[in-house]
């Protein structure tokens, strides 16, 4: 079956960094996702990766590697407005994405 | 970026009513648009996948009579909830795709903001 794992909840500090992974098995593989989701919002696009390294855009970047089947997302200069869940989405040999059950991050100042 | 509406953002009816959720892309045009339900700390579950002018494909599990579901244009798809009940009660999120190769876009699906509902 296609399965992807991710933390359930983490917690970090405002201005600290935090690595949120993810793991998946699937049938194909056409890329992995990031959005982020505030509660009671609809989920919003971060990062996309289809091939292996480090993406970095801004305070977020987001790490590949296919052979591992892993990815993460680091989020740097925490702020309080990133306390939010972080799903993480792979696009399988049928261009479905799959999804993570999130990961709730939860910052303190 | 791309931009999806959805209407209503919110709804709360009696058990046994139907429901009818709209999601329109406003800047493209979308051939194929995706129906997400979210329950209370999960992650977003695909219930169906439309193309425009053909018929809905419905995930396992999903009653494709109670969730009715027309893509009639490129730009609006409806989603109505029929003889909806307390357990219908959820977050739904449309999403939006443009033609072409999916992985042409970085941003395969572009998200509209979500109607909560809530069945009494």
């Amino acid at each position: 079956g296609q399965n992807i794992d991710q933390p359930t909840e983490m917690t970090a500090t405002e201005g600290a960094i935090v690595q949120i992974n993810c793991t998946y098995q699937t049938s194909g593989f056409n890329g992995l996702f990031w959005y982020q989701q505030h509660a009671g919002e609809a989920p919003t696009f971060l990062s996309y990766n289809v091939l292996d390294g480090l993406e970095e855009k801004g305070r977020f970047s987001s790490f590949l590697s296919r052979s591992k089947g892993y990815s993460y997302l680091l989020l740097k200069e925490l702020q309080m407005k990133d306390s939010a869940s972080y799903l993480c989405a792979v696009l399988d040999s049928n261009y479905q994405l799959i999804w993570g059950a999130g990961t709730k991050l939860i910052i303190k100042p | 970026g791309a931009v999806v509406s959805q209407h209503p953002s919110w709804v709360i009816c009696k058990s046994g009513t139907s429901v009818k959720i709209e999601c329109r892309s406003l800047d493209f045009q979308a051939t194929t648009m995706f129906w997400y339900r979210q329950f209370p700390k999960q992650s977003l579950m695909l219930m169906a996948t439309s193309n425009e002018g053909s018929k809905a494909t419905y995930e396992q599990g999903v009653e494709k009579d109670k969730f009715l579901i027309n893509h009639a244009s490129l730009t609006l798809s409806t989603l109505t909830v029929t003889s909806a009940h307390p357990e219908d009660s959820s977050f739904y999120i449309c999403s939006a795709r443009s033609g072409g190769h999916p992985t042409s876009i970085q941003e395969t699906q572009y998200f509209g903001p979500g109607t909560r509902l809530l069945v009494l």
